[in-house]
C-alpha cells in the first residue's frame, strides 16, 4: 500500500512565522505535488516536483517555496505565514508514466491555521 | 489548458436512493479522469479512473462512472446509497503526456445522506 504522510495534522502558527510542512511518500514516486484546499474552491495546486531538486509552480504559487532534497521528501515553506494563508494543505504523489497518467496518492492533510 | 466543473456543490440523497454526480471537463485530446472522495477530516482516496477502452468503469465502494466524450462528462453513479457514503467527492482531468501527472479538480460536490 502506498503511504503519503504530512509531519502535522493540525498546526497553528502566528502571522509572520515561518512554516515548513513536510511530506513523506514510501513508493519511490518520481511525482510530488503540494495542494490547498478551500471550501467551494476544491483543490489548487501550489507548485510540483517531477524529480530531486526539480520544482515547478503550479496555479497559486505566491507566498509559497518548496524543496526536495530527497525522491521521497517534499516541504512546503511559507516563508512568512499571512492569515489568507489559513487552509487544508494536502501532499500527493504518483508515478512518473511516459505518455500516461498515474492517479495521486494523497496523505491526510494538514488544517493551518494563521492568527 | 484543462478545466473541470463540478456543477452541484451540495447533494442531498435519502439512504437507499440511487446518486448521480455530475462532472464536466474541458480538454483538446482524450483526458485521463479520476474521482476522488474525501471523508470528513480525511486525505483523498481514489474511486475509480478512466484512461481508454471501455467507456463505463466500475470503481471500489459500488460506484461506476460513465465517461461520455459528446457530452464532455464523467458522471458518477451509485444505485443505492448508503450513509457511509456521506462525503465531498472531486472529478478530476490529467492531460497526460509530459504533464508530470498533473491533474485539474473540480469544486468538489458534498453529498449528504438521510436515513
Amino acid at each position: 500500500d502506498v503511504k503519503v504522510t504530512q509531519s502535522s495534522r493540525y498546526l497553528v502558527k502566528r502571522t509572520g512565522e515561518k512554516v515548513f510542512l513536510e511530506c513523506v511518500q514510501d513508493m519511490d514516486h518520481e511525482n510530488m505535488f503540494w495542494y490547498r484546499q478551500d471550501p467551494g474552491l476544491g483543490l489548487r495546486l501550489i507548485y510540483f516536483s517531477y524529480d530531486v531538486k526539480m520544482k515547478e509552480k503550479g496555479d497559486i504559487p505566491e507566498g509559497y517555496s518548496v524543496s526536495r532534497e530527497k525522491k521521497e521528501r517534499f516541504s512546503l515553506i511559507l516563508e512568512s505565514a499571512s492569515t489568507n494563508q489559513t487552509s487544508m494543505y494536502l501532499c500527493a504523489s504518483s508515478l512518473d508514466l511516459a505518455g500516461g497518467q498515474h492517479e495521486q496518492y494523497f496523505g491526510p492533510g494538514t488544517r493551518l491555521t494563521v492568527t | 489548458a484543462q478545466s473541470v466543473t463540478q456543477p452541484d456543490i451540495h447533494i442531498t440523497v435519502s439512504e437507499g436512493a440511487s446518486l448521480e454526480l455530475r462532472c464536466n471537463y474541458s480538454y483538446g485530446a482524450t483526458p485521463y479522469l479520476f474521482w476522488y472522495v474525501q471523508s470528513p477530516g480525511q486525505g483523498l482516496q481514489l474511486l475509480l479512473k478512466y484512461f481508454s477502452g471501455d467507456t463505463l468503469v466500475q470503481g471500489i465502494k459500488g460506484f461506476e462512472a460513465e465517461f461520455k466524450r459528446s457530452q464532455s462528462s464523467f458522471n458518477l453513479r451509485k444505485p443505492s446509497v448508503h450513509w457511509s457514503d456521506a462525503a465531498e467527492y472531486f472529478c478530476a482531468v490529467g492531460a497526460g503526456g509530459t504533464s508530470y501527472g498533473k491533474l485539474t479538480f473540480g469544486q468538489g460536490t458534498i453529498l449528504t445522506v438521510h436515513p
